[in-house]
């Protein structure tokens, strides 16, 4: 998939859980980035990553944890704290922190 | 930090007319603006960028012109055919300087047939 791989492509969160989203690249890229998106919304920042053991909120970052402890991996755990947590999640990646992205296919997460 | 805005919302042509959607930015050090489409349930995917060396890029029915003294951007597509419908998003951010990419709200393109 365009040389980034999310998994799963749909996932089910119950009360009180934390559950973690895979994303994988072999791009080689130094950056990851991951969005959530809302149904007719756009794209909001929940974490990137510069670069191996470094990463940066972003604007949603309250219920969201994330590690980066290789480079082509970068997950993201959804964590009990997130109280409305049913989105669409992409993981991207680029060479360079603002540079383009690709994307992967993502993650469609509701809540049971 | 960044923050775009993008408009309209909502876009809906004749097949082969123009379409035009515009973006705004606020961090007068941005340097790069990509446009991404996104079909429904897919990924966004790159369609056209610029950066703020040059004022205008051109590819095929598509293109993006870069306005950076009033700091807004827009896309161009000609001769629009159905399978350009989808929702398009404009974004912005400083290339390699540890900055985040900031996505306007999207809009969304309908063209009828």
């Amino acid at each position: 998939d365009g040389g980034i791989t999310q998994s799963p492509k749909y996932l089910f969160r119950k009360e009180g859980q934390n559950v973690t989203l895979s994303c994988e690249q072999n791009l080689n890229h130094d950056a990851m980035y991951w969005y959530r998106q809302d149904p007719g919304q756009g794209l909001r920042l929940i974490y990137y990553s510069q670069i191996v053991n470094d990463f940066q909120k972003g604007d949603i970052a309250e219920g969201y944890s994330v590690s980066r402890e290789k480079k082509e991996s970068f997950p993201l755990t959804v964590t009990s704290a997130q109280k409305n947590p049913t989105a669409f999640y992409l993981c991207a990646s680029s060479i360079a922190t603002g540079g383009p992205l690709n994307f992967g296919a993502g993650t469609r997460l509701s809540v049971l | 930090g960044e923050n775009v805005e993008q408009h309209p919302s909502t876009l809906s042509v004749q097949e082969g007319d123009s379409a035009v959607i515009k973006c705004t930015y606020s961090d007068s050090a941005s340097n790069y603006f990509p446009w991404y489409k996104q079909e429904l349930g897919k990924r966004p995917q790159l369609i056209i960028d610029i950066r703020s060396n040059v004022g205008e890029k051109k590819d095929q029915r598509i293109a993006v012109t870069l306005n950076k003294t009033a700091k807004h951007f827009s896309l161009h597509i000609t001769e629009t055919q159905p399978e350009d419908s989808a929702v398009y998003f404009c974004a912005a951010s400083r290339w390699g300087n540890n900055n985040d990419m900031r996505f306007g709200a999207g809009t969304r393109l309908t063209v009828k047939p």
